[in-house]
């Protein structure tokens, strides 16, 4: 089935630091792809997504591009700060064949931690 | 705008016991609804997801069970609690508010 992996965490930066975090995808046909962002204590939000190939997601100074080619999505941004610190989730859509409901399937998630 | 809500935002509950968590929705009518489980240290779980009343289908097998009673409620429950259960609990919703889901703010469960 679809799957969503990401580097591996905990990812610990200084403020300004340029950020990149891992995300590669497998999957039948043409998903849009995700990122979600987890403050502590809070439920998902969604900070930006793409579509199709070459779709450039941007939001908050972050950025991913849904790279077909190399089946990934990496999440950049070019100067962190501390407000960035959270758990960040790389997801795809995906089709329940059943009822064709649509579901996202998530990477494991990896925590940033921004020290001032 | 849309918006999540479920309740309690924390529980803990002791091994055997019972279980309801609750998920209600407003701002949006005949969603997807879905329940996922975060454990410790670890990814999303995709639970249980409805597209209508009375509809559910589940993802794992589990001790855990799901219903959707109206449009806009959906609801986990368990007879009884197993320590593998504790874990931070979410609802979503699709079509969310710019695109994808539309998540709760969790229910964070702790079985001892």
């Amino acid at each position: 089935g679809d799957s969503v992996t990401q580097m591996e965490g905990p990812v610990t930066l200084s403020e300004e630091a340029f950020l990149t975090i891992n995300c590669t995808y497998t999957a039948t046909g043409y998903p849009s792809l995700f990122w979600y962002v987890q403050y502590p204590g809070e439920g998902l939000q969604l900070l930006l997504k793409a579509t199709k190939a070459d779709d450039k997601g941007s939001n908050k100074g972050f950025e991913a591009t849904y790279r077909k080619e190399t089946t990934s999505f990496h999440l950049e941004k070019g100067s962190v700060q501390v407000s960035d610190s959270a758990v960040y989730f790389c997801a795809l859509s995906d089709s329940i064949r059943v009822w064709g409901a649509q579901k996202l399937v998530f990477g494991q998630g990896t925590r940033l931690t921004i020290n001032p | 705008s849309q918006t999540i809500h479920q309740w309690p935002a924390t529980l803990v509950q002791p091994v055997g016991s019972p279980l309801s968590l609750e998920c209600t929705v407003e701002g949006t009518s005949n969603p997807n609804l879905y329940w996922y489980r975060q454990a410790a240290g670890r990814g999303l779980q995709l639970l249980f997801y409805s597209v209508g009343i009375g509809q559910i289908s589940s993802e794992v097998p589990q001790n855990l069970s799901a219903s959707r009673p109206q449009d806009r409620q959906f609801i986990l429950s368990s007879k009884k609690l197993l320590l593998s259960d504790s874990g931070f609990y979410l609802c979503a919703l699709i079509p969310g508010t710019g695109g994808g889901y539309t998540f709760g703010s969790g229910t964070r469960l702790t079985v001892v």
